[in-house]
């Protein structure tokens, strides 16, 4: 079901900057804000991002939002082993009128 | 801080209902709109429905026909019910708590915090 695209796999080094894309249309990111969770292997999905580059109180600052137009990205600055998780993004679809999930991104930390 | 936790049974036949309960602790219920979320084994995410304290729902269009949300305030839970199962059903169910920019709607809303999540086997 879904229509938000995220690379299945990204990876990259201690100490890296990485990003993840997630890309869109015009009923979901184009006309909404975008939340990342982050799920760590074996547990729930944590919120990382809301409202595009907002952290809840807790989460480094190492972790970035933004959004252009239809697509989104999550980056990772100063990558850590404990970064190794799936990363998902999500946004409000006005033709579900309801929120979207990507089909998440396996992030390895090399 | 508030906590989530689901009950419910673990395996549930093909055809039959899955019932599960999500317990809020440390904050009331009131206020809040509340969230189911599954993930099938090795899948992604896929949101279920949600329910406001004082009784509305919204549901996934593609569940809609066989889903009910439903709450009981006195006791600071809501509950989840799924008919006519499928072994497509088997998954991990997550509640959440479901929050937005805007008191008035929905768009833009983000699931903090979230329960441990619950695997359900539809399996005879």
């Amino acid at each position: 079901q879904s229509v938000l695209t995220q690379p299945p796999s990204a990876s990259g080094t201690p100490g890296q900057r990485v990003t993840i894309s997630c890309s869109g249309s015009s009923s979901n990111i184009g006309s909404n804000t975008v939340n990342w969770y982050q799920q760590l292997p074996g547990t729930a999905p944590k919120l990382l991002i809301y409202s595009n580059n907002q952290r809840p109180s807790g989460v480094p600052d190492r972790f970035s939002g933004s959004k252009s137009g239809t697509s989104a990205s999550l980056a990772i600055s100063g990558l850590q082993s404990e970064d190794e998780a799936d990363y998902y993004c999500a946004a409000w679809d006005d033709s579900l009128n309801g929120p979207l999930f990507g089909g998440g991104t396996k992030l390895t930390v090399l | 801080q508030v906590q989530l936790q689901e009950s419910g049974p673990g395996l549930v036949k093909p055809s039959e209902t899955l019932s599960l309960t999500c317990t809020v602790s440390g904050g009331s219920i009131s206020s809040y709109y509340w969230s189911w979320i599954r993930q099938p084994p090795g899948k992604g995410l896929e949101w279920i429905g949600y329910i406001y304290y004082s009784g509305s729902t919204n549901y996934n269009p593609s569940l809609k026909s066989r889903v009910t949300i439903s709450v009981d305030t006195s006791k600071n839970q809501f509950s989840l019910k799924l008919s006519s199962v499928t072994a497509a059903d088997t998954a991990v169910y997550y509640c959440a708590r479901d929050l937005a920019p805007s008191a008035v709607a929905r768009e833009g809303s983000w699931f903090d915090p979230w329960g441990q999540g619950t695997l359900v086997t539809v399996s005879s």
